[in-house]
């Protein structure tokens, strides 16, 4: 099984910072990284798919980059709304969510 | 507008077997590419990918639990179902269906998510 890592798992900061999450894969998943932004009580949200391609709707502040096993999520210029749970999901070999990273106000 | 919907017992007792039913409209399940996937949540914990349904019947299960896993669809319905049987209370999680346009692997369109709890 592809084991995804991310870090950190809470990150605290401020409206119109620029976050940063990591995730780390196990083995090689070429560019099949996702990301989804999740609210309490409500299904996560697709941000990111192929690690850097933004989905339909998505504000441009959100980025990913990233290939292999190392990907990163950024986030320019924090706002209210994106306060938030985020997860990244590899989809190489079967599928594999990563713990979640906790972005909360400072 | 793509919507799914998940439906099934709020309540299961230890070792029965689950089935739980996504509805779906918007798109159609024998469109080349589309998949309908499951994904689960415990509470306060991290989201967990279970199984994907292919639009040409292919079939692909979570490595550690696809003993216990069974996807099928009905594309006449619309609908697409994933039982799971012995189930414990380890499996009390919040249950969801998603779609997969492409044949991607990637998620666009979720369901409200069902939660299940396992209880004697």
């Amino acid at each position: 099984d592809i084991q995804m890592t991310q870090s950190p798992s809470t990150l605290s900061a401020s409206v119109g910072d620029r976050v940063t999450i990591t995730c780390r894969a196990s083995q090689s998943i070429s560019s099949w990284l996702a990301w989804y932004q999740q609210k309490p009580g409500k299904a996560p949200k697709l941000l990111i798919y192929k690690a850097s391609s933004l989905e339909s709707g998505v504000p441009p502040r959100f980025s990913g980059s990233g290939s292999g096993t190392e990907f990163t999520l950024t986030i320019s210029n924090l706002q209210p709304d994106d306060f938030a749970t985020y997860y990244c999901q590899q989809y190489n070999s079967y599928s594999t969510f990563g713990q979640g990273t906790k972005v909360e106000i400072k | 507008q793509i919507t799914l919907k998940e439906s099934g017992p709020t309540l299961v007792k230890p070792t029965q077997t689950l089935t739980l039913t996504c509805t779906f409209s918007g798109f159609s399940l024998s469109s080349s590419g589309v998949g309908v996937g499951w994904i689960r949540q415990p509470p306060g914990k991290a989201l967990e990918w279970l199984a994907l349904m292919y639009w040409n019947d292919d079939k692909r299960y979570s490595p550690s639990l696809k003993s216990r896993l069974t996807i099928t669809k009905d594309t006449s319905k619309n609908q697409v179902v994933l039982t799971m049987t012995n189930m414990d209370p380890v499996d009390t999680a919040t249950y969801y269906c998603a779609q997969t346009p492409y044949g991607s692997g990637s998620y666009s369109y979720w369901g409200q998510g069902t939660l299940v709890t396992v209880s004697s």
